[in-house]
C-alpha cells in the first residue's frame, strides 16, 4: 500500500526556520516525482514544486523559488520542505503528493497524498 | 503560466442530478489534466487523469471529457457522498496549475 506520512502540525513565529517531512512507503521512492502543494484554508491548491528523488532534480514554481528548499534523504525514503525565514503568509496546509504513472508510461497527476502538515506562523 | 478557469464556483444540486463542471485552459495542455475531489479537512483524491481516464477505485458515475482547451467533469447521478469541492489540475507544463475549485452543495 502506498503511504505518504507527513510530520505533525507546527506553530512558528515570523523569521523562524522550519523543516517538514514526508516519509513514503509501498513504492519505489526513487523513481516517482514527488510534489509539494500548498493550500491556504478555504482556497484552492497551489503547486510549489516537484522533486525526483533518484537524482534530486527539482522543478520549483517561480512563485515559491527562493522561499523554500526541497530535498530528499534516499536512505530514509523521506522528502523535506524547508524554510529559512517564515512569514505570516506561509500559514497553510502543506501536502506532499506522488506524481503517479500509469503502466509506467502515462503521467497521472497526483495519485497519492500525505494527510498534510498545518503550518501556522504567528507572532 | 497556464491559467485554469473553472466554472461554476458553486453548484447547487440534488441527489440523482447530472452534474457538469467545466475547466478551461488558457493554452493547449493536450490531455494532461486531472480532476480531484476534496472534502472539508481531507486530502484531495484523484478521480480522473489524462482528461478522461478513471482512476482505479473511483465510481463509474464520474467521467471526464475534453474539447480543445475545454475540459468537463461529469457526475452522472449525484450521490450523497459526492457533495464536495472539485479541482482541475494541468500537468502539461511547469508551473503546474490548479483551477479555483467548484463546490457542489446540496440544493
Amino acid at each position: 500500500e502506498v503511504q505518504l506520512v507527513q510530520s505533525g502540525a507546527e506553530v512558528k513565529k515570523p523569521g523562524e526556520s522550519l523543516t517538514i517531512s514526508c516519509k513514503v512507503s509501498g513504492y519505489n521512492f526513487m523513481h516517482y516525482w514527488l510534489g509539494w502543494v500548498r493550500q491556504v484554508p478555504g482556497r484552492g491548491p497551489e503547486w510549489m514544486g516537484n522533486i525526483y528523488p533518484d537524482d534530486s532534480d527539482i522543478r520549483y514554481n517561480p512563485s515559491f523559488e527562493g522561499q523554500v528548499t526541497m530535498s530528499v534523504d534516499r536512505s530514509l525514503n523521506t522528502a523535506y520542505l524547508h524554510w529559512t525565514s517564515l512569514k505570516a503568509s506561509d500559514t497553510a496546509v502543506y501536502y506532499c503528493a506522488r506524481h503517479g504513472v500509469d503502466h509506467g508510461v502515462t503521467p497521472k497527476g497526483f495519485d497519492s497524498w500525505g494527510r498534510g502538515t498545518l503550518v501556522t506562523v504567528s507572532s | 503560466d497556464i491559467q485554469m478557469t473553472q466554472s461554476p464556483s458553486t453548484l447547487s444540486a440534488s441527489v440523482g442530478d447530472r452534474v457538469t463542471i467545466s475547466c478551461r485552459a488558457s493554452e493547449s495542455i493536450s490531455s494532461w489534466l486531472a480532476w480531484y475531489q476534496q472534502k472539508p479537512g481531507k486530502t484531495p483524491n484523484l478521480l480522473i487523469y489524462k482528461a478522461s481516464t478513471l482512476e482505479s477505485g473511483v465510481p463509474t458515475r464520474f467521467s471526464g471529457s475534453e474539447s480543445g482547451t475545454e475540459f468537463t467533469l461529469t457526475i452522472s447521478s449525484l450521490q450523497p457522498d459526492d457533495f464536495a469541492t472539485y479541482y482541475c489540475h494541468q500537468y502539461r507544463a511547469y508551473p503546474e496549475t490548479f483551477g479555483q475549485g467548484t463546490k457542489v452543495e446540496m440544493k
